[in-house]
């Protein structure tokens, strides 16, 4: 059974400090991988998908990056946190094709709170 | 940046009552219809896809779209505790790059009283 692990569970950060988030999917190979945001109680904003290692598409700027390093891992990282980037940070993982006519997976989120 | 607006924002129904969500896409493009729901403090999980005009039943959920209005509704029958949770449909264009972005709308909560 495919399983996706995000890290940390939650992060209290200093506005101005990096930041490295991270999600892991065992279990399946060559999945396409996604990161969402999501402020508390709102709508889910993507925001990089990755169809496979070392390639990462930007779907908003926001002032954040994501890279994939190795085939069922996804980091979502900046050199400087604003106010604006608390909130809740899902990856997902679908099947190659896309996310159209494939179920997202999403894992359990890190709650991040930038003061 | 195309919206997706749902309808109502939130929603009461009694324990065994039926819930009916709506969702409406402003732009033709947008072909592929999915329904997600996400409960306090966990990731969103898929309920349903809907492709086709017309209606789709999985258990005690029903989903309705209409292409030519770009209208989904969620219909919850005999709903329970269990179903209070955030709703989210979602679209996606289904051409070559664009078939990665998925959409989501701006949700509907729904509180089932026991």
């Amino acid at each position: 059974a495919q399983t996706i692990h995000q890290w940390p569970v939650a992060e209290i950060k200093a506005v101005g400090s990096p930041l490295s988030l991270g999600c892991t999917i065992k279990g399946k190979s060559s999945p396409n991988l996604y990161w969402y945001w999501q402020a508390t109680g709102g709508t889910l904003q993507q925001l990089f998908y990755s169809i496979t290692v070392g390639q990462v598409e930007s779907v908003v700027q926001l002032n954040l990056s994501a890279s994939r390093p190795k085939d069922d891992q996804f980091i979502l990282s900046t050199e400087k946190l604003l106010l604006s980037h608390s909130g809740f940070y899902l990856c997902a993982w679908s099947l190659s094709g896309g996310a159209s006519q494939n179920t997202l997976y999403f894992g359990a989120g890190t709650r991040l709170s930038v003061l | 940046q195309q919206k997706v607006q749902q309808s109502p924002e939130s929603l009461s129904v009694p324990e065994g009552g039926m819930a009916s969500l709506n969702c409406t896409s402003s732009d033709r493009n947008f072909q592929y219809f999915w329904w997600y729901r996400q409960h306090s403090g966990e990731g969103p999980k898929a309920l349903m896809s809907i492709f086709s005009d017309g209606d789709k039943k999985e258990g005690r959920f029903t989903a309705h779209l209409n292409k030519a209005s770009l209208h989904v509704s969620l219909h919850i029958r005999d709903s329970q505790p269990s179903d209070s949770a955030l709703y989210f449909c979602a679209v996606s264009e289904p051409s070559s790059n664009m078939g990665y972005k998925l959409t989501f709308g701006t949700g509907t909560s729904l509180l089932v009283d026991p």
